[in-house]
């Protein structure tokens, strides 16, 4: 049973980068999976932020490309998220999530983790 | 703006049934794209509940079931408990957006 943990800053300054990596246990990365992030802020829904393969093959949210990269590391078994240039509207819990294929359902999900964009 | 539209909330005394309705458009739903339903229970991450418009995964119980027809597809949630009080959201595929869109999310109250 594959299990997702995200890791990372819980505050981050407005202007700055928000940076989180989701860590894969029970699992290869480099299975025939997509890897991606969605987040949700306090009390609304789910956004999906992106998702990459392991060949470094990636599909962004067209809301969100100009600011987001996403990057996986085989040799750590973990994938990151960047989010460049934030302001409190990104405030949100960030889950790092297993698609079965491209832009598909998703079968595993980490816990979650707060970042918060405050001064 | 959610590009798939779900009611806030619906509720239910246990036992009974309730739906969810998810409705989309010809650039998601009504192209064709499946459909995939989760729940979220307070303070938790989503969990997958159905996938591929009716498909249940493994120990999600069958008193939960969804359809796809048209533009709109639906969740149902027979036997209604009190464990069941969730927020439920529908995903799909949307083509304008090339990339995955969820609902805006159904607050499940179990009366």
């Amino acid at each position: 049973q594959v299990q997702l943990q995200e890791s990372g800053p819980g505050l981050v300054k407005p202007s700055g980068t928000l940076s989180l990596t989701c860590a894969v246990s029970g699992g290869s990365i480099s299975s025939s999976n997509y890897w991606s992030w969605v987040r949700q802020p306090p009390g609304k829904g789910l956004e999906w932020i992106g998702e990459i393969y392991h060949s470094g093959s990636t599909n962004y949210n067209p809301s969100l490309k100009s600011r987001v990269t996403m990057s996986v590391d085989k040799s750590k078994n973990q994938f990151s998220l960047t989010l460049s240039s934030v302001t409190a509207t990104d405030t949100a819990f960030y889950y790092c999530a297993r698609g079965k294929y491209s832009s598909n359902w998703f079968d595993s999900w980490g816990q979650g983790t707060l970042v918060t964009v405050s001064s | 703006q959610s590009v798939l539209t779900q009611p806030p909330s619906v509720s239910g005394a246990p036992g009974q049934r309730v739906t969810i309705s998810c409705t989309g458009s010809s650039s998601n739903i009504g192209a064709g794209y499946d459909v995939h339903w989760y729940q979220q229970l307070p303070g938790t991450a989503p969990k997958l509940l159905i996938y591929v418009n009716s498909n249940r995964p493994s120990g999600v119980p069958d008193r939960f079931s969804a359809s796809k027809s048209g533009t709109s597809a639906s969740l149902a949630i027979t036997g209604l408990q009190a464990e069941d009080e969730a927020d439920y959201y529908c995903q799909s595929y949307d083509s304008s957006l090339s990339g995955v869109a969820f609902g805006g999310g159904t607050k499940l109250t179990v009366l």
